[in-house]
């Protein structure tokens, strides 16, 4: 079955810090990985996705993600943290009836 | 402006009222779906359509009932509601085999 897992609850950086949030993945097959942001109040918004090609994608708001097929790792990342940047992430896998099957969520927290 | 919309957006009830939760998308998208959210377990997916009257089960469907008759809208009903289904329902679309799924804003029910 296809799994994803984000091992951290809360991510705290201060601002102007890089900041990475974790993602591990179990599949059969290829993965399809993605990337979601939650702000308060809202729904879940797409920042970016691998599905196949490079193993560095690049995502909208200046975020990145590096896909690692040794270990099986989709960590989300920036150079430089906002406080704008405060918010719920989500790691999801897409399985073969186009259902995303989403990791237990990251909050991330930057720090002024 | 392409979107997803819920209605309502804040529901509190009482158990055994029936209730509906409606979904509409303006983006003529083929798939769509229902998902709950719950603190330390992230989204699980409740009902899926591929198409028009096409609907198939998620992760948790028990106590959820859906129809598809038009392509733009997916209810969500609740028969008989229960107190573990307070939570925050999202309904989300996308182009069959898409890659970003489009998120609703979110309607958070509560039942005593």
């Amino acid at each position: 079955a296809q799994s994803v897992a984000q091992p951290e609850d809360q991510v705290n950086v201060a601002e102007g810090n890089p900041l990475t949030v974790k993602c591990t993945y179990s599949v059969s097959g290829n993965p399809y990985l993605f990337w979601y942001v939650q702000y308060p109040n809202r729904g879940l918004q797409f920042l970016l996705k691998y599905i196949t090609g490079d193993n560095l994608v690049k995502g909208s708001y200046g975020f990145e993600a590096e896909f690692n097929k040794s270990q099986t790792s989709f960590h989300l990342k920036k150079p430089s943290a906002l406080v704008s940047d405060s918010a719920l992430y989500f790691c999801a896998v897409r399985d073969i009836t186009d259902k995303l099957i989403f990791g237990t969520g990251t909050r991330l927290q930057v720090f002024p | 402006e392409a979107q997803v919309t819920q209605n309502p957006r804040y529901l509190i009830t009482v158990t055994g009222k029936k209730l509906t939760v409606t979904c509409s998308q303006n983006m003529n998208h083929e798939y769509m779906s229902w998902y709950r959210q719950d603190p330390g377990l992230g989204l699980r997916q409740i009902y899926y359509s591929m198409n028009v009257e096409v609907t198939d089960k998620g992760d948790v469907p028990e106590g959820y009932k859906v129809s598809r008759k038009e392509k733009r809208n997916f209810p969500l009903i609740l028969e008989s509601p229960s107190p573990n289904q307070t939570s925050l329902y999202f309904c989300a679309s996308t182009i069959k085999g898409g890659d970003e799924q489009f998120f609703g804003p979110g309607t958070r029910l509560t039942v005593l």
